[in-house]
């Protein structure tokens, strides 16, 4: 069965620095990478989403994609108070069932 | 953007007690999803559906029922419920999107307690 990790598992960053999250999966078929963000006591959120290998930017978030390594990256550019959440990374395995990791507590520090 | 609604909110029941989580969704998607939040699990999966009358099993099925009875309606069923799976259950939907890779959209959530 595909296994997805998150690390760090929390993580203090100041206001304006880069926060920089990682994912690996197990599944090397696997086809769809993906980052949630969840604000406390708040519902899941989809942030962006990636399917081939390299680099994906929207704003101040960016994600790398390295298939061959089993391994994605969020990173977030000039972090805001705003950015304080738990992050979650998805992967699809088989159908339409995403397999989410445990997740990266972020702090922003302002 | 697509709305879900889960209820209740809140439940506290007893073990050995029927539970019955209610979730809808209104932006005609094909697909829902059962999922629990703990700490240090992130989201595991315990049952999906493709459309009304379909179900798929998921990750952590052990304890659970689900039923999909109409397009909008998906129903997560304890029928004795046990302290472990005192939880935060989230619903969600998605649609088909390209390829069959989509967003998914999550409702509120629901607090369950087993005592």
């Amino acid at each position: 069965q595909q296994k997805v990790q998150q690390s760090p598992e929390s993580l203090i960053v100041p206001e304006g620095a880069m926060t920089s999250l990682n994912c690996t999966f197990s599944d090397s078929a696997s086809q769809y990478f993906a980052w949630y963000r969840q604000h406390s006591g708040k519902a899941p959120k989809a942030l962006m989403s990636i399917f081939s290998n390299g680099e994906k930017e929207e704003g101040r978030f960016t994600i790398h994609l390295n298939k061959a390594s089993l391994h994605f990256s969020l990173h977030i550019r000039d972090s805001q108070p705003s950015d304080s959440a738990l992050y979650l990374c998805a992967v699809r395995q088989g159908g339409r069932a995403l397999i989410f990791g445990t997740g990266t507590t972020v702090s922003v520090s302002p | 953007e697509a709305a879900v609604t889960q209820s209740p909110r809140n439940k506290v029941t007893v073990t050995g007690g029927n539970v019955t989580l209610s979730c809808r969704q209104t932006n005609s998607h094909n697909y829902m999803y059962w999922y629990r939040q703990d700490t240090g699990h992130g989201l595991r999966l315990i049952h999906y559906s493709y459309g009304a009358g379909n179900l798929q099993i998921g990750d952590v099925p052990d304890g659970y029922k689900a039923t999909r009875t109409t397009q909008e309606d998906f129903f997560l069923l304890l029928e004795l419920a046990s302290p472990s799976q005192t939880s935060l259950y989230f619903c969600a939907s998605s649609d088909a999107g390209l390829g069959g890779y989509a967003e998914q959209f999550f409702g509120p959530g629901t607090r369950l307690t087993v005592l």
